[in-house]
């Protein structure tokens, strides 16, 4: 069964930082490029990032160009998100997605982890 | 800045067909975009109904079909269901690797 699961979140003051886990399972990570959705409480979905399976490409939203940090580690099935000088309007539920390049889409979500960002 | 667009809430009949779109405030949808769909309840992850413009995802029953109607995508639902009723995303790829959803929709089924 292929499953995405993330860790990692939890309550940050405003301009802190926070690194996002996601540990794949079921296929052969190296060989997908992977991806980050969020959803802000009561808000809907916000594509945040993408990085292709050697980490040779990474796409990030305006939203956080230069803020966050997509990367992956293909030995230990992972995928990070750094988040750095984090803003309030940044809490949310972060998923860990795997990425269909061939298609555009997404075709299988972890069940997500909850970033606060608030003093 | 471009924005993608949906109707916020759409209510169907049990039994009925409904569409949902997914538009653009500048220029039209085509399947150049690679229009997908997400269905998502409240407190859980999204899961993909349709990807490519009108690809079911695995598991997804023939009652969602998905096209590219006039200038907009959209995904219809024949034989609406009580557990039909969700939220439900449209995603277009923009280019550079930039992907955008729209707003949801939130089917009410009554």
């Amino acid at each position: 069964e292929v499953q995405l699961v993330e860790s990692g979140g939890g309550l940050v003051q405003p301009g802190g930082s926070l690194r996002l886990a996601c540990v794949g399972s079921g296929f052969m990570f190296r060989s997908y490029w992977m991806s980050w959705v969020r959803q802000a409480p009561g808000k809907g979905l916000e594509w945040v990032a993408n990085l292709k399976y050697d980490g040779g490409e990474e796409y990030y939203a305006d939203s956080v160009k230069g803020r966050f940090t997509i990367s992956r580690d293909n030995a230990k099935n992972s995928l990070f998100l750094q988040m750095d000088s984090l803003r309030p309007e940044d809490t949310a539920v972060y998923y860990c997605a795997r990425w269909i390049q061939t298609y555009r889409d997404f075709d299988t979500w972890g069940q997500g982890t909850v970033v606060t960002v608030s003093s | 800045q471009t924005v993608v667009t949906q109707e916020p809430s759409i209510s169907v009949s049990p039994g009925g067909t409904v569409t949902l779109t997914c538009g653009l405030t500048s220029g039209s949808v085509s399947t150049h975009y690679s229009p997908s769909w997400y269905r998502q309840t409240p407190g859980q992850a999204p899961r993909t109904l349709i990807y490519s413009t009108n690809t079911r995802s695995s598991g997804v029953p023939d009652r969602f079909s998905a096209s590219i109607l006039g200038n907009k995508a959209a995904l219809t639902i024949t034989g609406a269901q009580a557990d039909d009723e969700s939220l439900y995303y449209c995603m277009l790829y923009m280019g550079n690797g930039i992907s955008l959803f729209g707003g949801g929709t939130k089917l009410t089924v009554l």
